[in-house]
């Protein structure tokens, strides 16, 4: 248990349909990070925020959404989804300080299935 | 693309030390090496991170050369729950949030 919690832990959706991920973080970390891990393939950073402002967007389609509500709450919005996204989908957070190594710590991810 | 390089796989015998390898010959001075683990389908797992000098926890200990090229991670006693892929990463104390993940070492460790 990392104090990093994402819901659902398995989605499989549609492609015309409309869903969100969810990850709360009970670290007091002020940074919050999405991962897409496809199969056979490295961790790729999606989007950073750091003090709920997005500071990172690494070219990331449209049909992902974030929203980071308050520094412990992320959300991951996805709709007309396409099956290669499907994948697992990690969250993690940080604290950010300049100058200072911040560990990212991740959650357990959400395997999601796009038909 | 990854700074670092690593062995693909390896298998190590239970209750036996794990060493991993890690090469990281372009890092740089304010750059950090960190190791995590991602146990199949789970999320990375924070295990060690260190800059210049040599660092234990509960654990693991990890090992940097001298001229910081290289690194080892060491299991002291591997268990079959070691099992997993195994990142290590170098990245700045500031003006990145990146980690950039390679495609690790596959540790196996058999019965």
């Amino acid at each position: 248990e990392t104090g990093v919690t994402q819901t659902p832990r398995h989605l499989v959706m549609g492609m015309t349909n409309k869903k969100s991920l969810k990850c709360e973080q009970h670290l007091g970390h002020n940074a919050m990070y999405w991962y897409k891990q496809s199969a056979k393939k490295p961790l790729e950073l999606m989007f950073v925020y750091s003090l709920e402002e997005r500071v990172e967007n690494n070219s990331v389609p449209s049909r992902f959404s974030p929203e980071c509500p308050n520094s412990s709450h992320l959300f991951l919005h996805l709709h007309t989804l396409q099956p290669e996204d499907s994948a697992l989908y990690l969250c993690a957070s940080s604290q950010d300080g300049s100058g200072r190594p911040d560990t990212q710590y991740f959650g357990p991810g959400t395997r999601l299935t796009v038909l | 693309d990854a700074k670092t390089t690593q062995p693909t796989s390896m298998d190590c015998a239970e209750g036996r030390a794990a060493n991993l390898p890690c090469n990281h010959s372009t890092i740089s001075g304010n750059e950090y090496v960190y190791w995590y683990r991602q146990i199949h389908s789970q999320g990375p797992q924070y295990i060690i991170h260190g800059l210049k000098n040599n660092e234990t926890n509960e654990m693991a200990s990890l090992i940097i050369t001298e001229d910081r090229k290289s690194s080892t991670l060491i299991l002291p006693h591997a268990t079959l729950r070691d099992t997993a892929v195994y990142y290590c990463i170098v990245r700045a104390t500031s003006g990145t949030y990146k980690y950039i993940f390679g495609t690790g070492t596959r540790l196996k460790v058999l019965a």
